[in-house]
């Protein structure tokens, strides 16, 4: 089945400085890519997701790059805010058989990004 | 009400009772999702419906028991729980994932914080 490794665990910046959270998969049939931010006492929140037929997009200050070849994906924010801090979480849905219908998603063990004042 | 709602927020069992999980999407989705948060560890799915058919069970124990008895409602039916279920439990609704047109979101309610005693 399809893993996904996610690193650092803990990213700590200074406000206005940019972050960068990378995670790795190992099933190269995977074909989509989201990332969730979670807040305390809150559900995971979808900010920004890529499909395997598109190489970077971006969304203000957020932006995610896929490399398909390498099979890793990286989640960049930049001018960062103290709103920012939370737990940000990659995921990936592995390639089914069923033809069709819905996946779960395989996720990352979370990077808590906390931005310092 | 909007996107998902789960219920209860907070739930204290003990290792001999029933309870049950709420989940209630909001969204027009036909695809719902179980996942438990334990601390420490990546997000796991449990269970996965769509169209009110469950399409996939990720070994759960059978002291978990999902109901879905529409698309917009999902219950997750406990007993006999044990002390290391203690998590967060979280649902998740999406659109069916219809390959030609990748609607892989996944919308996440807050979760029901578990707790065995």
């Amino acid at each position: 089945g399809e893993n996904v490794e996610q690193h650092p665990s803990t990213l700590s910046v200074q406000e206005g400085d940019s972050a960068v959270i990378k995670c790795t998969y190992s099933d190269s049939a995977s074909n989509y890519f989201p990332w969730y931010k979670q807040e305390l006492g809150k559900g995971p929140q979808l900010i920004i997701d890529i499909r395997s037929n598109v190489g970077e997009k971006k969304d203000q200050r957020i932006a995610v790059t896929l490399n398909k070849t390498a099979k890793h994906f990286s989640l960049h924010i930049t001018e960062t805010q103290p709103e920012d801090s939370a737990v940000y979480f990659c995921a990936a849905i592995p390639a089914s058989n069923s033809g069709g219908g819905a996946d779960g998603l395989t996720f990352g063990k979370g990077t808590h990004l906390i931005i310092q004042p | 009400e909007t996107g998902v709602t789960q219920t209860p927020r907070h739930l204290v069992m003990g290792m001999t009772n029933k309870k049950s999980l709420k989940c209630e999407q909001h969204l027009g989705h036909n695809a719902m999702y179980w996942y438990k948060q334990s601390a420490k560890k990546p997000l796991e799915l449990m269970f996965v419906y769509n169209f009110k058919e469950q399409t996939e069970n990720n070994s759960v124990p059978s002291r978990f028991s999902p109901e879905c008895p529409n698309s917009s409602h999902l219950f997750l039916h406990l007993h006999t729980l044990q002390p290391e279920d203690s998590a967060l439990y979280l649902c998740a609704s999406s659109q069916d994932s219809n390959r030609d047109y990748f609607s892989y979101e996944q919308y996440f309610g807050p979760g029901t914080r578990l707790t065995v005693t």
